[in-house]
């Protein structure tokens, strides 16, 4: 398979515990994407990265989101302190540059998180 | 700033019979227009977009859009839905000009009923 994989899918975590999901891109997609949706609503964007760099970060929810693409391939969000508010499906998605917003954006199948 | 406004949250429609999905945008610039399917326990993807050209725009199954500025509308139709076509909808839009991600609407979850 050689789409957008997510892992884990699903996470059941406690209030106050730190949470890492993971993303691998289509490889030959250098822009990285990832999404939070909420029950009954579209996804909001959070961040993307163009290879290893952050371009932008301003709509992440708080301080205790971050996400990380190290070697400009596969992408990390992690959550700290983690509140039942951020329980949600995290989406990730990618494109290549190429067409600039006219791209389509492959989606991953998601990684939904409890948080109790 | 871009928004993007789904006015009907669900939509039960019978088997064969036709169906508009409504989308309305709101943007200061020029933008590009989509439409995204997530059927149960599946990713999003792409069913349509609008770019430029003919604002009439048709998916490989039977769907198509028709890009109205006056409006500022995308809406979405089939004239003859299937059990198969039973997902979730979403329109979205990036303005043409940046690297601003794609902003979607709420969506709209078709139930096609037999």
């Amino acid at each position: 398979d050689t789409g957008v994989s997510q892992d884990p899918r699903h996470k059941i975590t406690k209030r106050g515990q730190n949470v890492t999901f993971r993303c691998d891109p289509i490889s030959e997609h250098n822009r990285l994407y990832w999404y939070r949706q909420t029950l009954g609503q579209g996804p909001e964007f959070l961040t993307y990265f163009q290879n290893e760099a952050q371009l932008e970060k301003s709509r992440l929810l708080s301080d205790r989101f971050s996400a990380e693409r190290p070697k400009g391939s596969f992408s990390t969000l992690e959550i700290q302190r983690t509140e039942q508010g951020d329980s949600a499906m995290y989406l990730c998605a990618s494109r290549t540059r190429q067409g600039s917003n006219t791209g389509e954006l492959f989606f991953g199948e998601g990684s939904r998180l409890t948080v109790l | 700033a871009q928004s993007v406004t789904q006015l009907d949250s669900q939509v039960p429609v019978f088997e064969e019979a036709p169906v508009e999905l409504r989308c309305n945008y709101s943007s200061s610039v020029s933008v590009y227009l989509f439409w995204y399917v997530q059927y149960p326990n599946q990713g999003l993807q792409l069913l349509l977009k609008y770019l430029s050209g003919s604002t009439l725009v048709e998916s490989i199954n039977g769907f198509e859009a028709e890009f109205n500025k006056s409006q500022t509308s995308f809406h979405l139709r089939k004239p003859s839905v299937h059990i198969s076509d039973t997902a979730e909808y979403f329109c979205a839009v990036s303005p043409r000009v940046g690297n601003t991600p794609l902003v979607f609407g709420k969506g709209t979850r078709l139930s096609v009923i037999a």
